[in-house]
């Protein structure tokens, strides 16, 4: 069965730095997502990935998919305000769609 | 171009009472997903439906029954709502060649 970790749960980000969020899965997977969600809100789609070494950027955000190892990765590049938000994960596996805990992001002066 | 919608957004329901959620997608997509999420965690998935007419349970089926109506149409049935049942509740869809996932804006369940 397909599991979908996320570390850190939270991270308290420092304005001007930079952090990376990782995600791994537990079995092949068919694609993998990565979302935002603010407060009271539904899912904002970030990045879809998928094959072995893909990378998308948008913006201070870059995601990146490693197959063999199973893991994904969100970098944040020079963290601002406007960034503080949940992230998450998800992994696709034969139509079945599971998402990590996510990763509750903060982003302080 | 609506994407996925679903209703009602607000439901407040007692204890034994039943309901129907439902959730409708104009992409024609093939796959669409039932998601509960509750304060502080991530998406549980509940039912799943990878095309018309079949139907899988997820992690957290119990409780709840689905039906996939058309392609356009999954609902989600509470036969009688128990307060463990209050959350925002989310449908999705996936496309066969569109491989993004679409998400509804939720539906905010609360159990007394």
């Amino acid at each position: 069965e397909l599991k979908v970790e996320q570390n850190p749960l939270f991270l308290s980000m420092q304005e001007g730095k930079n952090y990376t969020i990782y995600c791994n899965y537990s079995t092949t997977s068919d694609r993998l997502y990565w979302y935002r969600q603010d407060p009271g809100k539904s899912l904002e789609s970030l990045f879809v990935l998928l094959s072995n070494g893909a990378v998308k950027q948008e913006g201070r955000l870059m995601a990146s998919l490693d197959t063999k190892a199973r893991l994904s990765t969100l970098h944040i590049t020079a963290a601002v305000h406007d960034l503080s938000a949940t992230y998450f994960c998800a992994a696709l596996n034969d139509y079945k769609l599971s998402f990590g805990a996510g990763t509750t992001v903060t982003v302080r002066a | 171009n609506a994407g996925v919608t679903q209703t009602p957004k607000f439901q407040v329901l007692k204890t034994g009472q039943s309901m129907t959620l439902q959730c409708a997608q104009d992409m024609n997509h093939n796959s669409m997903y039932w998601y509960r999420q509750d304060p502080g965690m991530g998406l549980r998935l509940i039912y799943y439906s990878a095309s018309e007419g079949t139907t899988d349970k997820g992690e957290v089926p119990n409780g709840y029954n689905v039906s996939r109506l058309n392609k356009r149409e999954f609902s989600l049935r509470l036969e009688s709502a128990a307060p463990s049942q209050t959350s925002v509740y989310f449908c999705a869809s996936i496309g066969q060649t569109n491989t993004e996932a679409f998400f509804g804006q939720g539906t905010r369940l609360t159990v007394v």
